[in-house]
């Protein structure tokens, strides 16, 4: 079973340039959520989505913007990448509310550094 | 302000020893508590789901405790293994969190186990 698949595993980007990570996920899963982790902090929601075509913001939205065109996928673009974007970017799926106990499942991550 | 303060912030055993890590949360109300295990350049992976009523989870040698009183839930390792080496996670997710159910992520523990 894949579960929550992110691509690709590292970039780097020049300061200025775009690019689109991608969250696959073959669990069925309505919700989609997209985090960021960076040293001595813990993870924050950038983005997230409950269900196919539907998109809202998190914690830490400015800078990035998120697509859910087909239910399995969710893309996290980045316009015009700055050196604060520079961090680990962590794809996760849930059933349900995790506010309910449902279970969430992360992808690996994506290492992204911008020069 | 809702946090999640862990500690140690890392901790040094020898194989087959016990350790225990600490998680102090200032969420309030809450839904519930999780932790998570993260290998390095892993995504986390869930241990342990409680629920606001629940004091204690077992996972395997994983064995999780919340007072919700004092608000304090701890994650005691058993018998501890090399393969237990990984950062720990201690995650609120606030009761009412919006329509995501909000996640609130502690810093971590990274735990490593000597031989």
């Amino acid at each position: 079973n894949a579960g929550v698949t992110q691509t690709p595993k590292f970039r780097v980007l020049k300061t200025g340039q775009s690019m689109t990570l991608l969250c696959a996920q073959d669990m069925n899963h309505e919700y989609m959520y997209w985090y960021r982790q960076d040293p001595g902090m813990g993870l924050r929601l950038i983005h997230y989505s409950v269900g196919e075509g539907t998109t809202a913001k998190g914690e830490v939205p400015d800078g990035y913007n998120v697509s859910r065109l087909k239910k399995q996928n969710f893309l996290l673009g980045l316009e015009s990448a700055a050196p604060s974007q520079t961090s680990v970017y962590f794809c996760a799926s849930s059933s349900d509310r995790v506010g309910l106990s449902t279970e969430a499942f992360f992808g690996q991550g994506t290492r992204l550094t911008v020069v | 302000k809702n946090q999640v303060e862990q500690s140690p912030q890392s901790l040094i055993i020898l194989e087959g020893k016990n350790c225990t890590l600490q998680c102090n949360y200032t969420v309030s109300p809450f839904s519930n508590l999780r932790w998570y295990k993260q290998d390095t350049g892993r995504g986390p992976v869930s241990l342990t789901i409680m629920t606001f009523s629940e004091n204690t989870k077992s996972n395997g040698r994983y064995t999780a405790t919340l007072d919700a009183d004092t608000k304090q839930s701890s994650l005691h390792i058993t018998a501890s293994q090399l393969s237990d080496s990984a950062s720990y996670i201690c995650v609120v997710s606030p009761r009412g969190g919006g329509s995501q159910g909000n996640l609130i992520f502690g810093k971590g523990t990274k735990l490593s186990v000597k031989p």
